[in-house]
């Protein structure tokens, strides 16, 4: 069964420094991973997919993850941070056999000015 | 392109009360699933339908949850009756097939957030 653990709660930033968010995972197939973000009363939007392809995956507003599978690791970061990436950040794991996505606790991200 | 379409926004009940959630998913996207989110946690897969055959429902409470897939396109979810443990935003999502291979990402909608009081 998949499973994945998203290692932060909350992570408190400045603005302009770093992000780091970690996820590790756990899958009896090679997995997809997704990050996904979710601001307060919107919906959950994805930010980036991995899918067998490069491990190094690009998403949207400068975030990358890169996957890592001797660490079974899938880690978001993004060079410095906005005042608009203040959300919540959730890692996915899918089964590809089943289409089935589960989801992490996720990480609340706080951008201080 | 349509996003997924998710009624009412808004539901306050009494416990005891029924309720019902309907979802509108992306057209053409064959995997449809509802998840609870409690505030605080990640979402929790309910229920995933594939067209309108149940994939998985093993987190389902079956005993006052229902959901069903009509012609494998709109979907509702019921809840009765409502514990107070119930309240929580459910959201629906759907995913489409791509080239054989099932890696692909969901699409959610706005979610409902239910109070039961």
């Amino acid at each position: 069964a998949q499973s994945v653990t998203q290692l932060d709660s909350h992570v408190s930033v400045s603005e302009g420094t770093p992000v780091l968010l970690r996820c590790n995972y756990s899958s009896s197939y090679s997995p997809s991973l997704f990050w996904y973000v979710q601001h307060p009363n919107k919906g959950l939007q994805l930010l980036l997919k991995y899918t067998s392809a490069a491990t190094l995956v690009k998403g949207i507003n400068g975030f990358e993850a890169e996957f890592k599978k001797s660490e079974t690791s899938f880690h978001l970061t993004k060079p410095s941070a906005h005042m608009s990436d203040a959300a919540e950040y959730f890692c996915v794991v899918s089964d590809p056999s089943k289409n089935k996505l589960v989801f992490g606790s996720g990480t609340i991200l706080r951008v201080k000015s | 392109e349509a996003g997924v379409a998710q009624s009412p926004r808004y539901k306050i009940i009494e416990k005891r009360q029924s309720v019902a959630f309907w979802c509108n998913p992306i057209s053409g996207h064959a995997t449809l699933y509802w998840y609870q989110q409690i505030l605080g946690q990640g979402p929790k897969l309910l229920i995933q339908f594939q067209n309108n055959g149940v994939v998985d429902d093993s987190q389902l409470p079956k005993d006052r949850f229902s959901a069903e897939r009509l012609k494998g396109v709109d979907s509702t979810l019921k809840i009765q009756p409502a514990k107070l443990e119930d309240s929580a935003v459910y959201l629906c999502a759907s995913s489409f097939r791509d080239r054989g291979f099932w890696n692909t990402e969901a699409f959610f909608g706005q979610g409902t957030r239910l109070t039961v009081v």
